[in-house]
């Protein structure tokens, strides 16, 4: 079955303690995204990636890291999470080709971070 | 920049009723798609349904249509004969046709939908 797996699905965890969110996908996508939903501001992009060791910022990357060292996993790392970052967290993957704007993405079931 | 603009942030409709969600949107690109996605309790992201800019037909999946007026820039969800698991966040999506880094979605704020039985 084709699927994005995300983990855990819910965390809860204090400021300063260095947390990792795994996602993996089976479906030897070249893109994935990660996104946070946030009440009143919808999903915003914060990093993605297009390929194994390409990434790139998207819209929110303050205060968050990811790697890309193979190509069916892209975790998403908060060195020093802070109460701000507190969010449903979601990872995405997709074709990128040109001319597959219509493509579906495929998303995790979303990973559900309070910090304290 | 591309942005999505959901105005109704809740609705109500009656089992078995119609309901329009709005969407708009401002782009200065002329190739890309619109989506809508529906968000259940359970969290999980579902692709109801995409319209390409291109196509002057409107989309449709079952009992969910859209209305694309494209000069407008305006993508409303129409959801015929209401049931109890539409309800549901759904949240409007626009994404560049150009692929790459542009496969980014852009997503509005959501509008939550009740369904009264």
């Amino acid at each position: 079955e084709a699927q994005v797996t995300q983990n855990p699905r819910y965390l809860i965890t204090v400021t300063g303690k260095k947390l990792t969110v795994t996602c993996s996908q089976n479906m030897n996508h070249e893109y994935m995204s990660w996104y946070r939903q946030d009440p009143g501001l919808g999903l915003r992009q914060i990093y993605y990636s297009m390929n194994v060791e390409v990434t790139d910022k998207g819209d929110v990357p303050e205060g968050y890291k990811v790697s890309r060292k193979e190509k069916r996993n892209f975790p998403l790392i908060l060195e020093s999470p802070s109460p701000n970052q507190t969010s449903l967290y979601f990872c995405a993957s997709g074709l990128p080709g040109i001319g597959q704007g219509g493509e579906k993405l495929f998303f995790g079931s979303g990973t559900q971070l309070s910090v304290l | 920049a591309q942005t999505v603009t959901q105005s109704q942030p809740e609705m109500s409709v009656q089992e078995a009723e119609t309901v329009t969600l709005s969407c708009t949107y401002d782009t200065s690109e002329s190739d890309y798609y619109l989506f809508w996605y529906k968000q259940p309790p359970s969290r999980q992201m579902i692709l109801v349904i995409r319209q390409e800019a291109y196509k002057q037909q409107n989309a449709t999946e079952n009992r969910f249509s859209v209305n694309f007026q494209k000069a407008a820039k305006s993508f409303s969800l129409k959801i015929s004969d209401s049931q109890l698991g539409d309800a549901a966040m759904y949240f409007c999506a626009y994404r560049r046709n150009y692929g790459g880094a542009t496969n980014k979605l852009i997503f509005g704020t959501g509008t939550l939908l009740a369904v009264q039985p």
